[in-house]
């Protein structure tokens, strides 16, 4: 079963721009966390969060969670052309991370 | 360098063969998982390990074997009773299970398998 949903599924900026992902989740979680993925690599972690957190940064990075809401939010200030790629959410519940199908960035120069 | 590898890249099962995909981490991690993912699927979990010599089913186990008899060594084994096995096979390790903090996953990068 997929944890975490993201939203939009995919999303083409110019650079410059900022880029808005977001995720949201069924259950109850101790962590939720950020992943990002370029074609056919496998997945570099950017951020995590925990759930008594609300908003952490991380360089260009910003992500929030609302555990109310069962939602989180990460921002990507200024991207690049690099940034393009698929991001994924992840929440840790238990033992295991369970992730979303993500969202596919696209950064045109 | 410290880092998750998985071997080998790419490989190709004739149908009715089981085929073992490694992973192999130096990282000292305890935990370490085996995902699929498929396009526009995600990733999706087949097992997970806390522990030398113990593992767990995921989501989407049958058809899939595994053994943890090192720490640093979690191969995958995907039998001929997996109906539909080509796809993007991910292996990840991390410090430790995500309780009670959670802690960040650190991934190989990938074994892409085919059935011909």
């Amino acid at each position: 079963s997929q944890q975490g949903e993201e939203d939009p599924q995919a999303l083409s900026i110019q650079e410059g721009e900022n880029a808005t992902m977001n995720c949201s989740y069924k259950t109850s979680i101790n962590n939720l966390q950020w992943y990002r993925q370029n074609s056919g690599r496998g997945l570099v972690h950017l951020i995590l969060i925990r759930s008594n957190e609300r908003e952490k940064h991380s360089g260009r990075l910003r992500v929030t969670l609302d555990t109310s809401k069962k939602s989180s939010s990460l921002l990507i200030t200024a991207s690049r052309a690099a940034d393009t790629a698929s991001y994924f959410c992840a929440t840790g519940s238990y033992s295991t991370l369970t992730f979303g199908k993500g969202t596919m960035l696209l950064v045109s120069p | 360098d410290g880092g998750i590898t998985q071997s080998p890249k790419y490989l190709f099962r004739k149908e009715g063969q089981n085929v073992t995909l490694s992973c192999e981490q130096n990282l000292n991690h305890d935990a370490m998982y085996w995902y699929r993912q498929d396009p526009g699927q995600g990733l999706r979990l087949i097992y997970y390990s806390q522990i030398v010599n113990d593992f767990q089913k995921g989501d989407i186990a049958e058809g899939y074997s595994v053994s943890r008899e090192k720490k640093e060594s979690f191969p995958l084994t995907v039998t001929s009773a997996q109906k539909n096995p080509t796809a993007f096979y991910l292996c990840a390790s991390s410090e430790m299970g995500q309780r009670p903090l959670g802690t960040e996953a650190f991934f190989g990068q990938g074994t892409r398998l085919t059935v011909v």
